[in-house]
């Protein structure tokens, strides 16, 4: 069965300091893959997708990247936190039926 | 606004009683979905319902999808404290297209 994994669950950093976080999928190949972010008690939006290795779209300028150095791996990464990318951070691949099975989360909170 | 906004953005209910939630969306989708959040977690599917399909059910969960109104609803029936948590309508927009837009949510509280 499919699997998606994130890490770190939870990430405190300071601003202006560099951000790393992986998502990796399992069970299937060739996944189309996002990042979504979801402030506190609101809906989510779209960051990045991917659909292949070193195919990346992004939805919203930012100080964010996303890189897909392998099929099944997804980085979302900052050069310098600002306060306001503080939220939880969700990877999603979708299926070919178009339905999105998501990570477990990471809850960045920026000080 | 957004293409996906749910309706009401809170519903507190007792338990045994029906929780309906409703979507409205702007623009031609090739399916909606119903997804469900858990406080502090990923979000989980529910149910798929495509643009030429009228009503779907599973389980306690009834959609409706109304392509003219551009509207659908989400119905849990005979609920349970269990089902406290956030609920998402989410739109594949036509022609298919790689965004898939969420809506701000619905919380729902179920009251034992």
């Amino acid at each position: 069965s499919q699997t998606i994994h994130q890490w770190p669950a939870t990430l405190v950093q300071p601003v202006g300091s560099p951000l790393s976080l992986e998502c990796t999928v399992e069970g299937t190949s060739n996944p189309n893959l996002y990042w979504y972010r979801q402030a506190a008690g609101r809906g989510l939006q779209l960051l990045f997708y991917s659909v292949g290795i070193g195919q990346i779209s992004s939805e919203v300028p930012q100080n964010l990247s996303a890189s897909r150095p392998q099929d099944r791996q997804f980085i979302l990464s900052s050069k310098k936190l600002l306060l306001s990318d503080s939220g939880f951070y969700l990877c999603a691949w979708k299926t070919g039926s178009g339905v999105c099975y998501f990570g477990p989360g990471t809850r960045l909170l920026v000080l | 606004s957004q293409q996906g906004e749910e309706d009401p953005q809170a519903l507190s209910i007792q338990e045994g009683e029906n929780a309906t939630m409703n979507c409205s969306y702007k623009t031609s989708i090739n399916n909606l979905q119903w997804y469900r959040q858990n406080s502090g977690r990923g979000l989980v599917h529910l149910i798929l319902i495509r643009s030429n399909e009228r009503e779907k059910h599973s389980g306690r969960l009834r959609v409706t999808l109304d392509t003219s109104k551009k509207s659908s609803s989400l119905l849990i029936t005979a609920s349970r404290a269990a089902d406290t948590a956030s609920y998402f309508c989410a739109t594949a927009l036509y022609p298919y297209g790689q965004n898939f837009v969420f809506g701000p949510g619905t919380r729902l509280s179920v009251l034992p």
